[in-house]
């Protein structure tokens, strides 16, 4: 039971390349998220979705687009990458939001320079 | 929009003391969460609490809620300083979004 995977763990890009962070469960949860980790802000909701077929946005989801194909899958796509998307971005999951916590993924380091 | 706010923000104890991690929301949620980040690592969870009165005990640290008051705390008794680590707590709002505070960095020293 490998919980949630992300890859890549570190990814450097040039201001405008665009890229997509991966996110895999396996507990078939419905409840999939994507966060982004600043210092000193805690972390900060970009995306979620409750099942397969539907997502909404978060605080913070300008730059970024999602989709839910699967119940296991939810990627993170940034569009033209921008300095002020470094950052350490989590994906996490729930069986039941609200009555279960998160189980979150390993994070990716990203740096837009 | 909910607002999470944990204080401190940095907290410098030594072995042996006890503590208390405030944590005050701003908008009504019967559902908060407590978790453990060490650096360079993932956020694990530590308790889930979910109404009003809620304690949970886990150890050195117990975790408690007063939706009323729309405060939770995290007490430390007696640290040792495998406590050393980033404390986040959060909030679950109606509108399927979890707000988290910004962190309590620990460290307990010698």
């Amino acid at each position: 039971n490998a919980g949630v995977t992300q890859t890549p763990k570190f990814q450097v890009l040039k201001t405008g390349q665009s890229m997509t962070l991966q996110c895999a469960q396996d507990m078939n949860h419905e409840y999939m998220s994507w966060y982004r980790q600043d210092p000193g802000m805690g972390l900060r909701l970009i995306h979620y979705s409750v099942g397969a077929g539907i997502t909404d946005q978060g605080e913070v989801p300008n730059g970024y687009n999602v989709s839910r194909s699967t119940t296991e899958d939810f990627p993170l796509r940034l569009l033209s990458a921008a300095p002020s998307q470094t950052s350490v971005y989590f994906c996490a999951s729930s069986n039941d939001r609200g009555y279960s916590p998160l189980h979150f993924g390993n994070g990716t380091r990203l740096t837009v320079t | 929009e909910l607002k999470v706010e944990q204080n401190p923000l940095f907290l410098s104890m030594q072995e042996g003391k006890n503590y208390t991690i405030y944590c005050n929301y701003s908008t009504t949620s019967d559902r908060l969460y407590w978790y453990r980040q060490d650096p360079g690592k993932s956020l694990e969870s530590l308790f889930v609490l979910l109404s009003n009165g809620a304690v949970k005990q886990e150890g050195r640290l117990m975790a408690s809620l007063d939706t009323k008051a729309r405060l939770s705390t995290l007490h430390i008794t007696a640290a040792v300083h495998d406590l050393s680590a980033t404390y986040f707590c959060a909030v679950d709002s109606p509108g399927n979004q979890f707000y988290f505070g910004t962190g309590t960095s620990l460290t307990v020293i010698p």
